[in-house]
């Protein structure tokens, strides 16, 4: 079954710290991974895909299939990356369903 | 460009009371989906409609029931609301992959408090 997991629900960091969000997926075929962000009051927001191998605010994400995770860096945490993160696994082979996972809420202290 | 809209925002319902929570998308999108979210359990995936005219359940049916309207609306009704489905609700729908000319992501509404009583 595809599943995936988020093992922090919070992760408290400093200004200027690196960061690394965890993200492990359970999946048997060919997996396409997304993080999405969700800031105060706003809604859901695509962060990066792994399709596309960018850096976006700075964040990076690489999938590796040998450890099935997809965890979310960036070098220098800045406050505004205060958001709650979401890792998401989509499934093109069941109607393209995505899964997400539980949440890290990341908060950067000043 | 509105994209997803969810109405309401807000609701209070007491136990056994029904209500529909309303989904409009104006990207043409073919896939739409409804969310809940609680504390510690991230998305759980509810409904899901691939394109106008179907609809399937996903983790989490009970309770509930959609009706893809049109291509643009995907509607989501609790016939008999229970305290368990205190919860805030996000509707999205997807752009179509590389070969439609989209990135495959899902685009959320605002989301929907609805609190059982």
């Amino acid at each position: 079954a595809q599943r995936v997991t988020q093992p922090e629900k919070l992760l408290s960091v400093f200004k200027g710290a690196p960061v690394e969000l965890k993200c492990n997926y359970s999946y048997s075929g060919s997996p396409e991974l997304f993080w999405y962000v969700q800031y105060s009051r706003q809604r859901l927001q695509l962060l990066l895909r792994h399709i596309s191998r960018e850096s976006i605010k700075g964040f990076t994400a690489d999938l590796n299939k040998g450890e099935t995770s997809f965890h979310l860096k960036k070098p220098f945490a800045q406050e505004e990356d205060s958001a709650m993160y979401y890792c998401a696994l989509r499934v093109r082979d069941n109607f393209n369903k995505f899964y997400f996972g539980s949440g890290t809420k990341l908060n950067v202290k000043p | 460009n509105a994209g997803v809209t969810q109405t309401p925002k807000f609701q209070v319902l007491k136990t056994g009371q029904s209500m529909t929570l309303q989904c409009a998308q104006d990207m043409n999108h073919n896939s739409m989906y409804w969310y809940r979210q609680d504390p510690g359990m991230g998305l759980r995936l509810i409904y899901y409609s691939a394109s106008e005219g179907t609809t399937d359940k996903g983790e989490v049916p009970n309770g509930y029931n959609v009706s893809r309207l049109n291509k643009r609306e995907f509607s989501l009704r609790l016939e008999s609301a229970a305290p368990s489905q205190t919860s805030v609700y996000f509707c999205a729908s997807r752009s179509s992959g590389a070969s439609g000319g989209g990135t495959g992501e899902l685009f959320f509404g605002e989301g929907s408090r609805l609190t059982v009583l």
